[in-house]
């Protein structure tokens, strides 16, 4: 299996601009997380997916943030205008119920605001 | 409620040193131990694992045995290498009243081994 897949590595935009992730999760998983790690809080869990259903989107920052899954294959994490604090490593995990719940992370999303 | 708690780092160690880092956990249910380790300009990689009381999760040297009298879950490995350097991070899930699956992470401990 590819692992989990995360696109773009690298975004680099502007105070104001719409960013969208995108997070393939491993074929078969029915669990999707998408966390931001920064030096200054570390691992923080934004919001995660079972079987495509938002269950719990209490780390999700503000309103400027969302997060779609619209089939098991692909989930997006959208910011709405973005802000220099926004700056940070986007990452998506995978998991799959019944299999000790580890979770397989993709290698993330470098995300900069100017 | 459930969280990690994890040795503040940086830790710096000459090759082939004793490596111990520290984790405690709390937890409501029956939790799932985990330790993930994080290279470089990489996403966190599952290091080993342990899903019950006493088990000994071990991986590439590395080695960490779940107690639960002592809610610990400490990495150990005999002798470290400079490819060791990297963040680990302690998580536990809290199977099996787990609704969600979620995992609790500490805040990680970053280890550099020097030649």
């Amino acid at each position: 299996d590819a692992g989990v897949i995360q696109s773009p590595r690298h975004e680099v935009t502007e105070m104001g601009q719409e960013v969208t992730l995108r997070c393939k999760p491993i074929s078969g998983h029915d669990y999707l997380f998408w966390y931001r790690q920064t030096m200054m809080r570390g691992l923080e869990l934004l919001i995660y997916f079972n079987n495509n259903v938002p269950i719990d989107d209490s780390g999700m920052p503000e309103d400027r943030f969302s997060a779609k899954m619209p089939n098991a294959s692909f989930s997006t994490l959208k910011i709405q205008p973005s802000e220099p604090r926004d700056s940070a490593v986007y990452f998506c995990a995978s998991s799959l119920q019944g299999s000790s719940y580890e979770q397989y992370f993709g290698p993330g999303t470098r995300l900069t605001v100017t | 409620g459930n969280s990690v708690t994890q040795m503040e780092g940086p830790v710096t160690l000459s090759e082939e040193a004793f490596l111990t880092i520290n984790c405690t956990y709390t937890a409501t249910g029956y939790p799932s131990l985990f330790w993930y380790v994080q290279y470089p300009g990489e996403g966190l990689q599952l290091l080993l694992k342990a899903t019950k009381a006493d088990d000994k999760g071990s991986n590439k040297g590395f080695e960490a045995t779940y107690r639960k009298e002592t809610t610990s879950f400490h990495l150990e490995k005999g002798s470290v290498q400079v490819s060791d350097s990297a963040v680990y991070f302690c998580a536990l899930s809290d199977l099996p009243l787990n609704t969600g699956n979620q995992f609790y992470f500490g805040t990680g401990t970053s280890l550099t081994v020097i030649p």
